[in-house]
């Protein structure tokens, strides 16, 4: 069992905004603001979207962004998209693990 | 460009040994930490093992202490991961990642699958 927990599934239409939640302990999230996430296409290797809680690396749109409160982190994503359907991980340091069990995005 | 490439993946027997390696380029690999997460079938990422820049220190996830082994060649800027007494649960896609510090992965490799079975 993960440390970091994610819920299993997230949905939204085209359009809309989907968060996803990564919920921690006091001695990850809550303790550092070094939190990542990570979007996965099938196949392919994960890329970084958010580090640090709230930072967008080049390249990343700006309907990606990061939040976090206590010990959850959340990943919000606006204005979804179809290529915005693939698998999300957040990560953080100081925990047990280091990233999430993973959420499956599907843009219906 | 950042580029990271895996090799050295494939079908071995339980028991037996594997030597993953990467090859990295596009940055100066003797400054980063570098770590190996794997993804079983289906699965999640797991954090698998880091490396301190110099080559020092090694970390590890419970499961495999004892039986893998992470090392650097920066002078060839080169990664590896020796695997020794593999197990089924072994079986996973390895990527290697460049550790921009506090598990930060800004750069992954494709991957090398590695299939542990009889």
């Amino acid at each position: 069992q993960s440390a970091l927990t994610q819920p299993p599934s997230a949905s939204g239409s085209p359009g809309q905004s989907v968060t996803i939640s990564c919920t921690g302990s006091s001695s990850d999230i809550g303790a550092y603001n070094y939190v990542s996430w990570y979007q996965q296409h099938p196949g392919k290797a994960p890329k970084l979207m958010i580090y640090e809680v709230t930072r967008r690396p080049s390249g990343v749109p700006d309907r990606f962004s990061g939040s976090k409160s206590g010990n959850t982190a959340s990943l919000t994503v606006s204005g979804l998209q179809a290529e915005d359907e693939a698998d999300y991980y957040c990560s953080s340091f100081g925990g047990r693990r280091v990233f999430g069990g993973g959420t499956k995005l599907t843009v219906l | 460009e950042v580029q990271l490439v895996e090799s050295g993946g494939g079908l071995v027997q339980p028991g037996g040994s594997l030597r993953l390696s990467c090859a990295a380029s596009g940055f100066t690999f003797s400054d980063d930490w570098m770590d190996w997460v794997r993804q079983a079938p289906g699965k999640g990422l797991e954090w698998v093992a880091n490396v301190e820049p110099d080559g020092s220190m090694q970390y590890y996830v419970d499961s495999v202490k004892g039986r893998f082994t992470i090392s650097r060649d920066n002078a060839k800027k080169l990664l590896y991961l020796h695997m020794n007494s593999l197990r089924v649960e072994d079986t996973a896609v390895y990527y290697c990642a460049r550790n921009r510090g506090w598990y930060l992965y800004d750069s992954w490799g494709q991957g090398t699958v590695v299939t542990v079975s009889s």
